[in-house]
């Protein structure tokens, strides 16, 4: 089964910290994807990697930042915390290949308060 | 740009009924895959069901089924025989075959599963 883990549940934060979520996979994926979940918003991209230090923005990628030095670990940096980056955080990943049906599988999500 | 529309933010529906749920999307394109994934309350997304535009027969997995009406660019769910394990919030997801990092996602429609 594939594994798709994130480094917290629920994180607090204060204004201007600076935040890394992390993410790991252990299914040898390519593609990983870092996405925004809010009410009545749904899901919005903020950033993916096609693959080791390969990024792409998103939708929403203003106030975020991304690394991905190993090929199963994909971080979301903030910069400078905003509460308006208060939020739940889903990572997933991908296999890439010809088959454009490979699904994406996702981590449990990281709330993250912002103060 | 493409649109993912759930027009219904809540349902309910009694164990053992059957419930359908509203997605309606907007594309120029003809190659395309939509997607259900399935959030129960402090879990992991997973992947419902998929069906891709080219195929007219609609997507079937176990007691839970498609209506994909592609002119009227439509993609219901049905839940047949609801368990009480089927509630959870429901995200309907659409992806160009052109772009197949990119999963666009609807607002999510919660489902409770009432006893």
């Amino acid at each position: 089964d594939v594994k798709v883990t994130q480094s917290s549940r629920y994180l607090v934060k204060r204004t201007g910290e600076k935040v890394f979520l992390e993410c790991v996979q252990d299914m040898d994926h390519e593609n990983m994807f870092w996405y925004r979940q809010d009410p009545g918003l749904g899901l919005r991209l903020i950033y993916f990697s096609y693959d080791v230090k390969m990024k792409e923005k998103g939708d929403i990628p203003e106030g975020y930042s991304v690394s991905r030095e190993k090929k199963e670990r994909f971080s979301l940096i903030l910069e400078s915390a905003s509460t308006n980056q208060t939020s739940m955080y889903l990572c997933a990943s991908r296999k890439a290949g010809s088959s454009s049906y490979n699904e994406q599988f996702f981590g449990p999500g990281t709330r993250l308060t912002v103060l | 740009a493409q649109t993912v529309t759930q027009s219904q933010p809540e349902m309910s529906v009694q164990e053992a009924e059957t419930v359908t749920l509203s997605c309606t999307y907007d594309t120029s394109e003809n190659n395309y895959y939509l997607f259900w994934y399935k959030q129960p309350p402090s879990r992991q997304m997973i992947l419902v069901i998929r069906q891709e535009a080219y195929k007219q027969q609609n997507a079937t997995e176990n007691r839970f089924s498609v209506n994909f009406q592609k002119a009227a660019k439509s993609f219901s769910l049905k839940i047949s025989d609801s368990q009480l394990g089927d509630t959870a919030m429901y995200f309907c997801a659409f992806m160009s075959r052109g772009a197949t990092n990119k999963l666009i996602f609807g607002t999510g429609t919660l489902l409770a599963v009432q006893p």
